[in-house]
């Protein structure tokens, strides 16, 4: 599996935004780039996934670099909420309809009020 | 609320035991996943099923059993375990593309 590099913690004021950076030099033509975060106690949440494009939902938008070697998690406005452990993960395309993702240390994001 | 389930939330064994995790998804996703989440290390992948049938095992030691009887559950069995084993057990459920939900995990303690 490709690899991906984050920074190990990242402070944010409450209500500003916030970009997570994510580098994957050795991103392939077929892996997607998901990101997930962990609250405090509780089991990894989806957060977004994109392949090429930038990417919105209601949690976050995810801009993704035009070489593909690096992507960015925005996070519009920060709440005391979204303190947590964002990850960084390339899951690669396939036919089988699973997923083979492999988690690294992610970044700690701390939201100060 | 994930849509994903996983009982029970908490459980102490000796090493002796025999004991079973269970999760349950209710979002009709074709593959499920079970991870380990040890203090202070990344997220493991232990087990993947697709379409109930097995497609990945990371060199899971064999006291750690996994069974899935239908799309919709999956469960852990657990014999002979070690105190390193010790983690939160976590469930994930997934269809095709999509991002993997979470349940809430299991925290396991053996003694």
């Amino acid at each position: 599996d490709a690899k991906t590099t984050q920074p190990n913690s990242m402070e944010s004021n409450e209500e500003e935004p916030v970009h997570l950076p994510c580098n994957h030099s050795t991103i392939s033509g077929t892996d997607y780039i998901h990101w997930y975060r962990q609250l405090p106690s509780q089991g990894p949440e989806y957060v977004i996934h994109g392949l090429t494009s930038n990417v919105n939902n209601r949690m976050a938008s995810l801009a993704i670099a035009e070489d593909r070697k690096s992507s960015t998690l925005i996070l519009h406005r920060a709440t005391l909420r979204d303190a947590a452990v964002y990850y960084c993960i390339l899951r690669r395309r396939d036919s089988g309809g699973y997923q083979k993702v492999t988690f690294g240390t992610g970044t700690k994001l701390q939201v100060i009020p | 609320e994930t849509g994903v389930t996983q009982t029970p939330r908490h459980l102490v064994m000796g090493m002796t035991n025999k004991k079973s995790l269970k999760c349950e998804q209710h979002l009709g996703h074709n593959a499920m996943y079970w991870y380990k989440q040890s203090a202070k290390k990344p997220l493991e992948l232990m087990f993947v099923y697709n379409f109930k049938e097995q497609t990945e095992n990371n060199s899971v030691p064999s006291r750690f059993s996994p069974e899935c009887p239908n799309s919709s559950h999956l469960f852990l069995h657990l014999h002979t375990l070690q105190p390193e084993d010790s983690a939160l057990y976590l469930c994930a459920s997934s269809q095709d593309q999509t991002g993997q939900f979470f349940g809430p995990g299991t925290r396991l303690t053996v003694l």
